[in-house]
């Protein structure tokens, strides 16, 4: 079965300083892999995605994330963070089946500081 | 730009009682999802739906649990009985049926309370 992990539960990051988050998965295949943002209050906000071809994917609000195959790997980094990227940031796999249903990481909840 | 929409934004039930969450996906979608958010877990899986039936389920998704796409627009989570640990937020998510098209949209959510 699936599975992704994601290590850090609580990140804080001063405004201006660049972030990374980590993803790990576990799946057989080829993963679909997906980033989520969730601000307070709010649904799941697709960031970005990787389906195949290059590893390094961009996303909205300047964020990218790397896929890492050795690594079973896709973590998600933006160079200078904003006050308004403070959110949970959720990681996702994906199955090549039918019903492409989504597994999730656990979420990291990112504070920025002044 | 084309959302994902859910009513209502927050239900509270009593224990027993039977609830409908609603959800009207992207326009042009085909493939319709419900995921649920316990308080402080990790989004979860409950079912998927093409093609006017249900393609997978989880093992949440048991016989108190139902969906329906009653019409071309609308797509509904109906829980008969509920319990207290359905207590969560009910989270829709609709996608399209084409090809390198796998990422789906999520609507806000329903947050269910039930006491």
């Amino acid at each position: 079965a699936q599975s992704v992990t994601q290590p850090d539960i609580h990140i804080t990051v001063s405004e201006g300083a660049s972030l990374e988050l980590r993803c790990n998965y576990s799946y057989g295949a080829t993963p679909y892999l997906f980033w989520y943002v969730q601000s307070p209050g709010q649904g799941l906000q697709l960031l970005l995605k990787y389906f195949s071809g290059d590893t390094l994917v961009q996303g909205i609000k300047g964020f990218e994330a790397e896929f890492k195959r050795s690594q079973s790997s896709f973590n998600l980094r933006k160079p200078s963070v904003h006050w308004s990227d403070a959110a949970e940031y959720f990681c996702a796999v994906g199955e090549q089946a039918a019903g492409n249903k989504l597994t999730f990481g656990g979420g990291t909840r990112v504070l920025v500081k002044p | 730009e084309p959302e994902v929409t859910q009513t209502p934004s927050h239900q509270v039930t009593q224990m027993g009682q039977e609830v409908i969450l609603r959800c009207v996906p992207i326009s042009n979608h085909l493939y319709f999802y419900w995921y649920r958010q316990i308080l402080g877990q990790k989004v979860e899986f409950l079912v998927s739906f093409y093609n006017n039936e249900i393609s997978e389920k989880s093992e949440i998704f048991d016989d108190q649990f139902s969906v329906e796409r009653p019409d071309g627009s609308n797509f509904t989570l109906k829980i008969r009985s509920t319990k207290l640990e359905d207590s969560a937020m009910y989270f829709c998510a609709s996608r399209e049926d084409r090809a390198n098209s796998y990422e789906q949209y999520f609507g806000p959510g329903t947050r269910l309370t039930v006491t």
